[in-house]
């Protein structure tokens, strides 16, 4: 399957401090996905992308595609207690099973 | 309810001995996966299934082993060959199989060994 690097892998932020994670792929991706894990919990999904350049937003969430389909990016604005949690991207080159990154694990302090 | 359950929540396991891990979807889904998941790992596929009475290794299938019977259920058995089995398991499932099918995950399930 795809190898997918992913980081940081762990981030400390202030509350109200802006976080990103960065996925990135030595191959071109036919879509990436991103899933958000809280602590003692399960990895639910959050968005996929698909197009090159895509940007979806979700609140205070911004998602990145690469224009060339090779990475992506999570951004948070304004990082609150409740995003705390581990964020994995998952890419796949098409019609494959999905390769999950290591995650970003996010520590807010308030 | 729709969703997936897996049980037991915790598993203990002796040296030696196999187990399965329960997984059961209710979703109507087709294809199911089984990930394990070690600190600083994030997840890795160790088998995936995307129909009935059929099954693939994924990239850590050694010491596992799966079967896929019924739609709904996917049980996952750790052997006794599996020698460094202390991990928390998590099942998915999806629509169907392919890199664009969202993954819905279960609780998962903590196995340590004594």
């Amino acid at each position: 399957g795809q190898q997918v690097m992913q980081i940081p892998q762990y981030q400390h932020v202030q509350e109200g401090e802006d976080f990103t994670t960065y996925c990135n792929s030595s191959t071109t991706l036919s879509n990436i996905q991103w899933y958000k894990q809280r602590p003692g919990g399960h990895p639910v999904f959050l968005i996929q992308l698909v197009k090159s350049g895509e940007v979806k937003k979700q609140k205070r969430l911004t998602f990145q595609f690469g224009e060339a389909k090779k990475n992506s990016s999570l951004h948070i604005t304004a990082t609150q207690t409740t995003d705390v949690g581990t964020y994995f991207c998952a890419a796949s080159g098409g019609s494959y099973i999905p390769t999950f990154g290591r995650g970003t694990s996010l520590i807010v302090h308030p | 309810d729709g969703g997936i359950t897996q049980s037991p929540k915790y598993l203990f396991r002796k040296e030696g001995q196999n187990v399965t891990l329960s997984c059961e979807q209710n979703l109507n889904h087709d294809a199911m996966y089984w990930y394990r998941q070690d600190p600083g790992q994030g997840l890795r596929l160790i088998y995936y299934s995307q129909i009935v009475n059929d099954f693939q290794k994924g990239d850590i299938a050694e010491g596992y082993s799966v079967s896929r019977e019924k739609k709904e259920s996917f049980p996952l058995t750790v052997t006794s060959a599996q020698k460094n089995p202390t991990a928390f398991y998590l099942c998915a499932s999806s629509i169907g199989a392919g890199g664009r099918e969202t993954q819905y995950f279960g609780p998962g399930t903590r196995l340590l060994v004594l």
